[in-house]
């Protein structure tokens, strides 16, 4: 059981760049979100998906798109990469939104120059 | 909008002490509170959720009050240890069905 897997662990991006960053989970939850964590802000939310085929934005969606492929993936992309995004993503998963644990993916840290 | 908020921001504390710390959220429509430890440089880690008035949880040294109608959630920990030295963030849900909103955190650092 592999939990939350997430990928790249790393990533550098020159300003303007894309790139897609990959998640996926193998409990069979059906809530899936994308957080950004920054010195002194906590996690905040970009984008959830409550259940399969369903999107929502969340406290910082600007910048972002994303993709809930099927149960177990939720894909995070940035069109346009720029220095303000330089931060860590955390993806997790939930069984269902609100009163369920999440589980967190180990993280990808992203630098855009 | 809504805002969960946690104080202090951060603590440090010796070995043996014991130590709380308050997750503040909206009293309204509350529907779940979780806490979660989360070390440096790993990802956060479920300890508790609650959902009812009263409720009390405890793993450990650990343990965690929730009072819903004034809005607030303490975490304890008793006798503190080194290996308890992480960021404890608490989440607030309002209704099913709806992401949580994540305080920024008490950071807790405990000297040997």
């Amino acid at each position: 059981n592999a939990g939350v897997t997430q990928t790249p662990k790393f990533q550098v991006l020159k300003t303007g760049q894309s790139m897609t960053l990959q998640c996926a989970q193998d409990m069979n939850h059906n809530s899936m979100y994308w957080y950004r964590q920054d010195p002194g802000m906590g996690l905040r939310l970009i984008y959830y998906s409550a259940s399969e085929g369903t999107t929502d934005k969340g406290e910082v969606p600007n910048g972002y798109n994303v993709s809930r492929l099927n149960k177990r993936e939720f894909s995070l992309r940035l069109e346009s990469a720029a220095p303000s995004q330089t931060s860590v993503y955390f993806c997790a998963s939930s069984d269902n939104s609100g009163a369920d644990t999440q589980y967190f993916g180990p993280g990808t840290r992203l630098t855009v120059l | 909008i809504l805002n969960v908020e946690q104080s202090p921001q951060s603590l440090h504390v010796q070995e043996g002490d014991s130590t709380n710390f308050t997750c503040s959220f909206p009293s309204s429509n509350f529907y779940a509170l979780h806490w979660y430890r989360w070390e440096t440089a790993k990802s956060p880690e479920a300890l508790f959720v609650m959902t009812l008035n009263g409720d009390e949880k405890k793993k450990g040294r650990i343990s965690a009050t929730l009072n819903t109608k004034e809005g607030y959630s303490y975490l304890y920990i008793k006798g503190s240890q080194p290996e308890d030295s992480a960021t404890y963030l608490c989440a607030f849900a309002n209704q099913a069905g709806t992401a949580l909103i994540f305080g920024k955190g008490t950071t807790l650092s405990v000297s040997s």
